[in-house]
């Protein structure tokens, strides 16, 4: 059973770009929740996925946009990085039932230089 | 606003010693989860507690989920260096704009000296 995958490992973008994290869900798992982990903090939702909608969503500004696919992958999409953008990107993965066990993958390191 | 208060923030122990870490909250939550992180790499997932009152065991590790879901301790008997990382708990609570958001506290950094 292939867990959660992301990519890439890291990216340097610089102030203004623009930046797409992938994510693939762990077998089995149809829902897929974001979220930013900067350096000594716990991870920060930023919205989650189920059947290719947003199901909820953290404090972010609409910048932060995802997408789900047919397929239960996902994609971050940052607008207009900043600075403060430089974080761990973490995907997680959800099974149909259960209570809301999140099982993430390794992330993706973005520094926004 | 951080809704899961864990404590203590840093810790640093001898092996063989045992830690408890806590995890409080003036919120009610579904469920609770403990996670582990090692730089660089994603929370693994050792726990889920549900109901309150709970106690789970996994090997050396103990956790408990408070009589009213608001708090959760873990317990780890003879720590050893593997026992090295980040402890994360993680907070569920099921309905309106909440359902499906996982509140985190803000982590315990264990080391472990041998």
């Amino acid at each position: 059973e292939t867990g959660v995958t992301q990519s890439p490992t890291h990216l340097i973008k610089t102030r203004g770009q623009q930046v797409t994290l992938r994510c693939s869900s762990q077998s089995g798992h149809n829902t897929v929740s974001w979220y930013q982990q900067a350096l000594g903090q716990g991870p920060q939702f930023i919205f989650q996925y189920y059947r290719e909608e947003e199901n909820g969503r953290g404090n972010f500004p609409p910048r932060f946009s995802g997408l789900q696919f047919p397929n239960y992958s996902s994609e971050l999409n940052v607008n207009a990085l900043e600075l403060d953008d430089s974080a761990l990107y973490l995907c997680a993965s959800s099974p149909p039932q259960g209570y809301n066990e999140q099982f993430f993958g390794p992330g993706t390191r973005l520094t926004v230089l | 606003t951080q809704l899961l208060e864990q404590s203590p923030q840093f810790l640093s122990i001898q092996e063989g010693e045992n830690l408890t870490v806590y995890c409080n909250s003036s919120s009610v939550f579904s469920s609770l989860q403990w996670y582990r992180q090692e730089p660089g790499e994603g929370p693994v997932l050792l726990v889920t507690v549900v109901t309150g009152g709970e106690v789970k065991k996994l090997k050396r590790l103990t956790f408990q989920f408070g009589d009213a879901r608001k708090d959760s301790s873990l317990h780890i008997t003879a720590a050893q260096p593997g026992d090295t990382g980040l402890y994360l708990c993680a907070g569920a609570r099921t309905g309106g704009t909440s359902y499906g958001k996982l509140t985190f506290g803000q982590g315990t950094i264990l080391t472990v000296h041998p």
